[in-house]
């Protein structure tokens, strides 16, 4: 069965500083992987998604993750961090069980000024 | 364009009493998808809908809770004499046909259900 962990449940980084939020991902075949965002009482917003070619994909708001099947990870990294960043950040896995898609407990990040 | 409309946004009842929380997707998008997020946890898979297709009920918790999807468009999730560990924030996303890789879920603002 697909499954996902996030590991840092809370990350503080200070505004300007470099983030990077992990993510490891169990599959049967082909992992289809996705980042997902949550504002305070938003629903989820697609940062960017996964399912083959080149590792390294660019999503929205100047982030970016990077498949890595060795390592079984899809973390999310940016390189300077906005105020306007502090949110949940969920990571997400498909293609094993049909159309759903099963997402990690999350990770939730807050920006110093 | 429209996003994914739920209704209410928040809704408090007292144990016992049965709810029932509606999603209104995007229009077109034929696959629908109804998540559960308790505090501190991920999100959970409730139950999904595709087109006229039999509904993948796999997720849902007891048989307290029920979905339905009307004329393949609004969809209502009830549960029944609610307990307090329902109390949850409860999504709802569609998609364009339910393929994953190329179909992006596109999720609701939740209703927030707190059972007093």
């Amino acid at each position: 069965a697909q499954s996902v962990t996030q590991p840092d449940i809370h990350i503080t980084v200070s505004e300007g500083a470099s983030l990077e939020l992990r993510c490891n991902y169990s599959y049967g075949a082909t992992p289809y992987l996705f980042w997902y965002v949550q504002s305070p009482g938003q629903g989820l917003q697609l940062l960017l998604k996964y399912f083959s070619g080149d590792t390294l994909v660019q999503g929205i708001k100047g982030f970016e993750a990077e498949f890595k099947r060795s390592q079984s990870s899809f973390n999310l990294r940016k390189p300077s961090v906005h105020w306007s960043d502090a949110a949940e950040y969920f990571c997400a896995v498909g293609g094993d069980a049909g159309n759903m898609l099963t997402f990690g407990g999350g990770t939730r990040l807050m920006v110093k000024p | 364009g429209a996003g994914v409309s739920q209704s209410p946004s928040n809704k408090v009842t007292e144990k016992g009493k049965d709810v029932e929380l509606r999603c209104d997707p995007i229009s077109g998008h034929t696959a629908l998808y109804w998540y559960r997020q308790s505090l501190g946890q991920g999100l959970e898979f409730l139950i999904y809908f595709q087109g006229n297709s039999a509904p993948d009920k796999s997720g849902l918790p007891s048989d307290r809770f029920s979905a339905e999807r009307t004329g393949g468009s609004v969809s209502t999730l009830t549960i029944q004499r609610t307990q307090q560990e329902d109390s949850a924030v409860y999504l709802c996303a569609s998609s364009l046909d339910g393929q994953v890789p190329n179909s992006p879920l596109h999720f609701g603002n939740g209703t927030r259900l707190t059972v007093t």
